[in-house]
Parts: structure tokens; C-alpha cells; sequence
């Protein structure tokens, strides 16, 4: 299986900073990495899709950059209601996985 | 918009079979993949499998030989079964959609989950 390494797995920021989270998995996927946001008690949301596309309706704060083995989920401006964990995923081989999380907290 | 919603027992007891259902509204359970995913409480996203309607199947190594999933499509629905079940299967379950094109597959959306403790 591709094993998959969000860092870092927790970040304090404040409202209005530029937040980076990467994903790094143990063999290239291309460019089949997705992102998701999960608020507590609720399903997980899609945000990002094939790495760099913004997924319907989501904020374009967010963006998705990187191909191989190393990709970025960028939050610019962060608000309020971005205070969530947020799961990288990778679609490329048969056996799907995700990143262990990030937490972003309120500083 | 499609909307899936699980349904089935909260509470499952040891080495019995947890089965679930997503019931789907908005589209046809015959149009697209789906998928089932858990996430024990506290802890990271598990993927569990997806079929498609034509009996086409891809299960997760780790749970296959306890996993089936199966379509209704007179009702719109897809059901998980997981045999032989422990305390480690004790997460939320959610229903999703896959999306796909040549350069991703991804789930979107998600019903809104639900729990099941193995216990007895």
C-alpha cells in the first residue's frame, strides 16, 4: 500500500494568516490526490480534487498544488471556520488511503 | 443534488455481522461508483471498498475477506456487510459517491454518518 504522511499533524494559526499543510506518500500517484476539511461530529467535505482543481462552492482560499509524491494544501486568509482537520487521499493504485490528518487550531 | 443517507443498527454485538444501507436521493444508484469509508472514533479515515451497479468491486486487502457490498437499485440503495465483527470495528460509517475522471477519483459527497459500536 502507499503509505501517506501529512505534516505537521497539528498547527495553532490565527484568523487571517497563510496556512501550508503537505502530503507526502511513499510512491508517486500522479496527480490522484484529493483533499478533504472535517469539521467535529460531521462528514468529511471535499475541497480539492486531481491535486490542484477547487471543488464546487469551496471557498477559493483554498488551493492544491504538487504532483509525484509531494503535494500542498494552502489555506490563504484563514477564517474562522476553516478551525477543522483536513485528510489528503490518494486514488492512484487499487488500495485507496488517506493521511493520518491535520488539525488546524485556533491560536 | 444527490444526498445519501446510512441507516442500520447502532450497536452490533462481537463476531455477529454489521450491516448497513445508504439510501440515495437526488440520482440514480445506477449512474456512477460508490464507496464505503469508517473512521473509529478519534482516529483518521478508513476506505473500505466501492462497487459499481454492474457487479463491478474493489475492496480494501485488509477488510476483504469480511466485506460485501451489495445494490438495490429498485430502491436506490447500497448496503455494506462486515462479517465476524470486533471492538475495532467500532467507527462511524459513511456512504459517499466517487467521482472520477482520468487524472482522480475522488468522494463527493458524503452522507452524514453513522455510528456503530461493537459490544455486547
Amino acid at each position: 500500500d502507499i503509505q501517506m504522511t501529512q505534516s505537521p499533524s497539528s498547527l495553532s494559526a490565527s484568523v487571517g494568516d497563510r496556512v501550508t499543510i503537505t502530503c507526502r506518500t511513499s510512491q508517486s500517484v500522479s496527480r490522484f490526490l484529493n483533499w478533504y476539511q472535517q469539521k467535529p461530529g460531521k462528514a468529511p467535505k471535499l475541497l480539492i480534487y486531481a491535486a490542484s482543481s477547487l471543488q464546487s462552492g469551496v471557498p477559493s482560499r483554498f488551493s492544491g498544488s504538487g504532483s509525484g509524491t509531494d503535494f500542498t494544501l494552502t489555506i490563504s486568509n484563514l477564517q474562522p471556520e476553516d478551525f477543522a482537520s483536513y485528510y489528503c487521499q490518494q486514488s492512484y493504485t487499487n488500495t485507496w488511503t488517506f493521511g493520518q490528518g491535520t488539525r488546524v487550531e485556533i491560536k | 443534488q444527490v444526498q445519501l443517507q446510512e441507516s442500520g443498527p447502532g450497536l452490533v454485538k462481537p463476531s455477529e455481522t454489521l450491516s448497513l444501507t445508504c439510501s440515495v436521493s437526488g440520482g440514480s444508484i445506477s449512474s456512477d461508483y460508490w464507496s464505503w469509508i469508517r473512521q473509529p472514533p478519534g482516529k483518521g479515515l478508513e476506505w473500505i471498498g466501492y462497487f459499481h451497479y454492474s457487479g463491478r468491486t474493489n475492496y480494501n486487502p485488509s477488510l476483504q475477506s469480511r466485506v460485501t457490498m451489495s445494490v438495490d437499485t429498485s430502491k436506490n440503495q447500497f448496503s455494506l456487510n462486515l462479517s465476524s465483527v470486533t471492538a475495532a470495528d467500532t467507527a462511524a460509517y459513511y456512504c459517499v459517491r466517487v467521482g472520477y475522471s482520468d487524472i482522480s477519483d475522488w468522494f463527493d459527497p458524503w452522507g452524514p454518518g453513522t455510528l456503530v459500536i461493537v459490544s455486547s
